[in-house]
């Protein structure tokens, strides 16, 4: 079956420090992979998406960036954090045909503090 | 472009009340839809999904239809739990640019009372 693993689960850094989020996904390959944003009380932001390997679109303009190293890995990266970028991220992947169905499937989500 | 619209939360019930929460979608092509739900401080999870018009999908008492028609893809439960207490998100993905990116709605707060 397959698994996403997304990581740290926490995490509180201070605002100028680097970011570095690792999402994984087992059981499947050439999936689609997501990263979102939840703030406080607020709907999903999709952030970035990529539908293969060095192939990353980025949905707003922002702090931060992505990299999809290897087929089901895919990381999301600042090099210097503000305060507006705490929140609730969430990786997902998704079958990449229609075949095998198209829903999302999510990570248990990163909770970070910028401080 | 892609859009799911659903109902402002939160929305507040007692135990064994009727749930009905709108979703209703624009979508270029012919998406299939799907419920999330979203359980404090964890991942969404799908809940349910319809893959094409009149189809209905159902999981733990939950249920909603595809109405093409309508665009609608009501989120509905004849009796909720306390346990039933989280956020619903209305998604749909559809066949843009060759490929499915999901597209969510706002989300809708579900507070279930004793």
């Amino acid at each position: 079956s397959q698994t996403i693993h997304q990581w740290p689960a926490t995490l509180v850094q201070p605002v100028g420090s680097p970011l570095s989020l690792e999402c994984t996904v087992e059981g499947t390959s050439n999936p689609n992979l997501y990263w979102y944003r939840q703030a406080a009380g607020r709907g999903l932001q999709l952030l970035f998406y990529s539908v293969g390997i060095g192939q990353i679109s980025s949905e707003v303009p922002q702090n931060l960036s992505a990299s999809r190293p290897q087929d089901r890995q895919f990381i999301l990266s600042s090099k210097k954090l503000l305060l507006s970028d705490s929140g609730f991220y969430l990786c997902a992947w998704s079958a990449i045909d229609k075949i095998w169905g198209t829903e999302a499937f999510f990570g248990q989500g990163t909770r970070l503090t910028v401080v | 472009g892609d859009s799911v619209t659903q109902m402002e939360g939160p929305v507040t019930l007692s135990e064994e009340a009727f749930l009905t929460i709108n979703c209703t979608y624009t979508a270029t092509g012919y998406p299939s839809l799907f419920w999330y739900v979203q359980y404090p401080g964890e991942g969404l999870q799908l809940l349910l999904k319809a893959t094409k018009a009149d189809d209905k999908g159902s999981n733990k008492g939950f249920e909603a239809t595809y109405r093409k028609e309508t665009t609608s893809f009501h989120l509905e439960k004849g009796s909720v739990q306390v346990s039933d207490s989280a956020v619903y998100f209305c998604a749909l993905s559809d066949r843009s640019g060759g490929s499915y990116i999901p597209t969510f709605g706002r989300g809708t707060s579900l507070i279930v009372h004793p």
